[in-house]
């Protein structure tokens, strides 16, 4: 069964580094969403995208946040100068319609 | 904006008994609600779902409920097994391509 995989599985970097977290989604899915879980917390939405744009973003999407679709297959999630409060475990997401199926996450750690 | 509330917040079960987990979502055009499980350290996994013209929907030992009117929904599991334990999470969207809001989450233990 085809699953979403996401590398690196853990990222450590210092505060106001970038950082690239990378997602391949399933390979007939259309859609594509980034989520965030703070540990202990609830998953939460970061943003959506669709047809090469994004259809939907969160207040936590400020301008720190882009994503890419580099070519058929990646997804990326860039966060342009890192904060403390990034620190968190990322989740990409795919769909083809509802049912959204999830990656392993990438644990970001920012010292 | 939508919200979504779960409860309880924790739940433990002898193995063998039911479990019985509840969510209320604020948007009333919200129309697919999933439910999630997520096990220490893992992806969220989607284990059952129901969308808005539906009142109930069954797989196996995992069942899902939707009250439309009172805007809630509950995920009702039986002969609950020790690998059963986990975090389950419900959520709310309103479309496909949607983001999802995600309920608190509601920590399962079966006891064994």
């Amino acid at each position: 069964e085809p699953e979403v995989t996401q590398t690196p599985s853990h990222q450590v970097t210092q505060m106001g580094q970038e950082v690239i977290l990378r997602c391949v989604p399933i390979s007939n899915h259309l859609y594509f969403y980034w989520y965030r879980q703070i540990l202990g917390q609830k998953v939460e939405f970061l943003v959506s995208f669709y047809n090469n744009e994004i259809s939907e973003k969160s207040e936590i999407f400020d301008d720190q946040f882009s994503v890419e679709r580099p070519d058929g297959s990646n997804f990326t999630l860039k966060i342009r100068s890192t904060k403390l409060e990034d620190s968190a475990m990322y989740f990409c997401a795919s769909s083809l319609q509802e049912s959204q199926y999830f990656g392993p996450g990438t644990r970001l750690l920012v010292l | 904006g939508e919200n979504v509330e779960q409860h309880p917040s924790t739940l433990s079960v002898q193995e063998g008994d039911s479990a019985v987990i509840k969510c209320t979502y604020s948007d009333s055009a919200s129309n697919y609600f999933p439910w999630y499980k997520q096990e220490l350290g893992k992806r969220p996994q989607l284990i059952i779902d129901i969308r808005s013209n539906v009142g109930e929907k069954k797989d196996q030992r995992i069942a899902v409920t939707l009250n439309k009117t009172a805007k809630h929904f509950s995920l009702h599991i039986t002969e609950t097994q020790p690998e059963d334990s986990a975090v389950y999470f419900c959520a709310a969207s309103k479309n496909y391509g949607q983001n999802f809001v995600f309920g608190p989450g509601t920590r399962l233990s079966v006891l064994p």
